[in-house]
C-alpha cells in the first residue's frame, strides 16, 4: 500500500489479555515507531527500529511491553497481562531512515480497548 | 529534549491566513523544528519541517527566527478542513522520537 497500515483498527480485549498489534510501514523504510495516544493528549513516543534492531526503547511504559520487527519491515506491539490504563490509540510511524532531515509518516492507529 | 510551547487554541476565520506560533528557546544547533496535525481520530500528519532558513511547500510555509528559539507555521488559505491540533516539534538525535506536547487546537470558522 502506499501508507503506513494498522491491524486491527480497533480492538477490545479483557483486562489479564495478551494483545498483538501489527504495523505494516511504508515500503523501503528503514526506520519504524511506535506510539500512544490517550484521549486528549499528544502522541507518546513508545519504541524506535532501525532495520530489525531497536534503537531506542526508553518510551515502553514497563515489562509488559514489547516489539519485535524481525525482517526489518513488519513490526508488531505486544502487550502482556493487559490492564484497563493501556487503553489508548496506538500509532505507528515510518521514515525512509532515521536521520533528523526525513520525516515520519503515520498510519491511522489501532484503538486499544481494555475492558 | 527540547521542549516546545504553544498556545492552546486559535481561531482562524476561512479564507485568511492562519499563523500557528511556537517557541523552542531551548533548540539546539542540529536540531529540525517539524509541525504536524491530527485531525480527529487519524493519525497525526506530517506538514512541514526546517533547520534554520524558512521553508515553503504545497501545505504550508515555517518561519523560523533568526535566533531559532521560535517559529510559526503558516496556513495561507485556511479552509474549514484545516480544524485540527497542530504540533510544534523539536526532533532530537540520531533517528531519535518525536516528542509530541498538547499542541494547538485550530478552530477555522466560515
Amino acid at each position: 500500500g502506499a501508507g503506513v497500515s494498522q491491524t486491527p483498527s480497533n480492538k477490545v480485549t479483557e483486562k489479564g489479555k495478551y494483545v498483538e498489534l501489527r504495523c505494516d510501514p511504508i515500503s523501503g523504510h528503514t526506520a519504524l515507531y511506535w506510539y500512544r495516544q490517550s484521549l486528549g493528549q499528544g502522541p507518546e513516543f513508545l519504541i524506535y527500529f532501525q532495520g530489525t534492531g531497536a534503537a531506542d526503547d526508553s518510551g515502553l511504559p514497563n515489562d509488559r511491553f514489547f516489539a519485535v520487527r524481525p525482517e526489518g519491515s513488519v513490526s508488531t506491539l505486544k502487550i502482556q497481562r493487559t490492564e484497563r490504563g493501556d487503553s489508548a490509540v496506538y500509532l505507528c510511524a515510518s521514515s525512509l531512515s532515521g536521520s533528523l532531515n526525513t520525516e515520519a509518516f503515520f498510519g491511522q492507529g489501532t484503538r486499544l480497548t481494555v475492558v | 529534549d527540547a521542549k516546545t510551547t504553544q498556545p492552546p487554541s486559535m481561531d482562524c476565520a476561512e479564507g485568511r491566513a492562519a499563523n500557528l506560533p511556537c517557541n523552542h528557546s531551548t533548540i539546539s544547533g542540529n536540531e529540525y523544528v517539524y509541525w504536524y496535525r491530527q485531525i480527529h481520530s487519524q493519525g497525526p500528519q506530517y506538514i512541514i519541517h526546517g533547520l534554520k532558513n524558512n521553508e515553503t511547500n504545497e501545505m504550508a510555509s515555517l518561519i523560523i527566527t533568526e535566533d531559532r528559539k521560535s517559529s510559526t507555521l503558516i496556513l495561507p488559505h485556511a479552509t474549514l478542513r484545516d480544524t485540527a491540533v497542530y504540533y510544534c516539534i523539536v526532533r532530537v538525535g540520531y533517528g531519535n522520537k518525536l516528542v509530541f506536547g498538547a499542541g494547538t487546537i485550530l478552530r477555522v470558522k466560515s
